[in-house]
């Protein structure tokens, strides 16, 4: 089965600092990459997704992750963040074939100071 | 609009008192997942169906059923619920294999 470590429960930063969430997972094959984000009160929204092709993946906001294979990570990095940023932030993965559950990390929650 | 509807958004009941979560989603998706999303865990999955008639468990089912008449609906019930299935609890429909999820609003239940 896989899991999904995240490494920081809670990161603050103050405005236009540039931000990189951690995450890894353990899985032996092909995974499907999600980060997702819930700002307060709110459901869970898709950042990003990586499947295949160009391990660096560009998705809403100006957030982008980058797969490195041989390190099983997926980190999302943002080179300058807004107070608008302040969430809580999961990264998940499923199994790159067939059908399978998605398992999340237990979540960032990142605090933007203004 | 492409949606996944749950009701009641706040629920709060009494121990052994039967509930049901309904969802709904309106984009024909074969996959509906239940998480629980608790402080510090992260999200958690309940049940799973990959079609209408077709459920299974995911991590922490216990204490919850789960049912798929129609493609459509995905209700979560609690037979008798305790204090410790209070939570945050969000329905997910997928299309395929390789798409990503899509979320309810959220249902927060509280079990007193």
């Amino acid at each position: 089965a896989q899991s999904v470590s995240q490494h920081n429960h809670h990161v603050i930063l103050s405005e236009a600092a540039s931000l990189e969430l951690g995450c890894n997972y353990s899985y032996g094959g092909t995974v499907n990459l999600f980060w997702y984000v819930q700002y307060p009160g709110q459901h869970l929204q898709l950042l990003l997704k990586y499947f295949s092709g160009d391990p660096l993946v560009k998705g809403i906001k100006g957030f982008e992750a980058e797969f490195i294979k041989s390190k099983f990570s997926f980190n999302l990095r943002k080179p300058s963040v807004q107070w608008s940023d302040t969430a809580e932030y999961f990264c998940a993965v499923n199994a790159g074939s067939g059908y399978s559950t998605l398992t999340f990390g237990k979540g960032t929650m990142l605090l933007v100071s203004p | 609009e492409a949606q996944v509807t749950q009701n009641p958004r706040y629920l709060i009941t009494v121990t052994g008192k039967k509930l049901t979560v309904t969802c709904s989603q309106n984009m024909n998706h074969e996959y509906m997942s239940w998480y629980r999303q608790d402080p510090g865990l992260g999200l958690r999955q309940i049940y799973y169906s990959m079609n209408v008639e077709v459920t299974d468990k995911g991590d922490v089912p216990e204490g919850y059923k789960v049912s798929r008449k129609e493609k459509r609906n995905f209700p979560l019930i609690l037979e008798s619920p305790s204090p410790n299935q209070t939570s945050l609890y969000f329905c997910a429909s997928t299309h395929g294999t390789n798409t990503e999820a899509f979320f309810g609003q959220g249902t927060r239940l509280t079990v007193v």
